[in-house]
């Protein structure tokens, strides 16, 4: 199994500024994935975190509103840019292992907008 | 459209009692159904994946079923305990990890 740890866990931020939510996972994964989650609602597939390349972003999602790196097979990068009270959330990552039934979760960045 | 759908959206029990969480989906196509733990505060945790020729499949005191005629699924929790409170997810796999499918969860609250 793939343990993803994620930081920071929580953050409380300024409409208009960024954040850039870090994600480690402690052994090497096939893909990784950025997700949202709203209060009471399911995960929403935000994109696919490429290695080396950009990434596969979902209907309603772009790159420069979630601009997202993964330099190697480990870590990747999620920033949320320009933010407004509607993109406060649970960001979460996840990871899947040489069998995409094998999927990990980190904990999730609770973001607050102000 | 893809849907995956949970009931009961919540559910209070006392700690030793069964219970029951039910998941319909209408994804298409369909690889496999999965149940994940979600406490507090946590990302989820896989509890059980099935497959399209799976009935049921048991991870301790939890155990999935799966009609793949019906397209529906329940996570039964035998002898709850106070741990069990957090909410449970269900997600459908059309294929791919990219290919998932959330249902919004039951939220279930252990009472002692």
């Amino acid at each position: 199994s793939a343990v993803i740890s994620q930081k920071p866990s929580r953050d409380i931020c300024q409409r208009g500024t960024s954040l850039t939510i870090q994600c480690q996972v402690d052994s090497q994964v096939t893909m990784m994935f950025w997700y949202r989650q709203q209060p009471g609602q399911s995960l929403t597939l935000i994109a696919t975190a490429n290695q080396g390349s950009e990434a596969t972003y979902e209907s309603g999602f772009v790159i420069d509103k979630f601009p997202i790196s993964r330099p190697n097979l480990t870590f990747s990068t999620l920033t949320v840019s320009n933010m407004s009270p509607e993109d406060s959330s649970i960001y979460l990552c996840s990871g899947t292992g040489a069998n995409t039934y094998e999927q990990y979760f980190g904990p999730g960045t609770r973001l607050t907008v102000t | 459209k893809n849907q995956v759908e949970q009931s009961p959206q919540s559910l209070i029990i006392l700690e030793g009692k069964n219970c029951t969480l039910q998941c319909n989906y209408t994804v298409s196509p369909f690889s496999n159904l999965r149940w994940y733990k979600q406490d507090t505060g946590r990302g989820p945790v896989s509890l059980t994946i099935m497959t399209f020729s799976e009935n049921t499949k048991s991870n301790g005191r939890y155990t999935a079923t799966l009609d793949a005629d019906t397209k529906q699924s329940s996570l039964h929790i035998t002898a709850s305990q106070l741990s069990d409170s957090a909410s449970y997810i269900c997600v459908v796999s059309g294929g791919g990890a990219d290919g998932l499918t959330f249902g919004k969860g039951t939220h279930l609250i252990i009472q002692p």
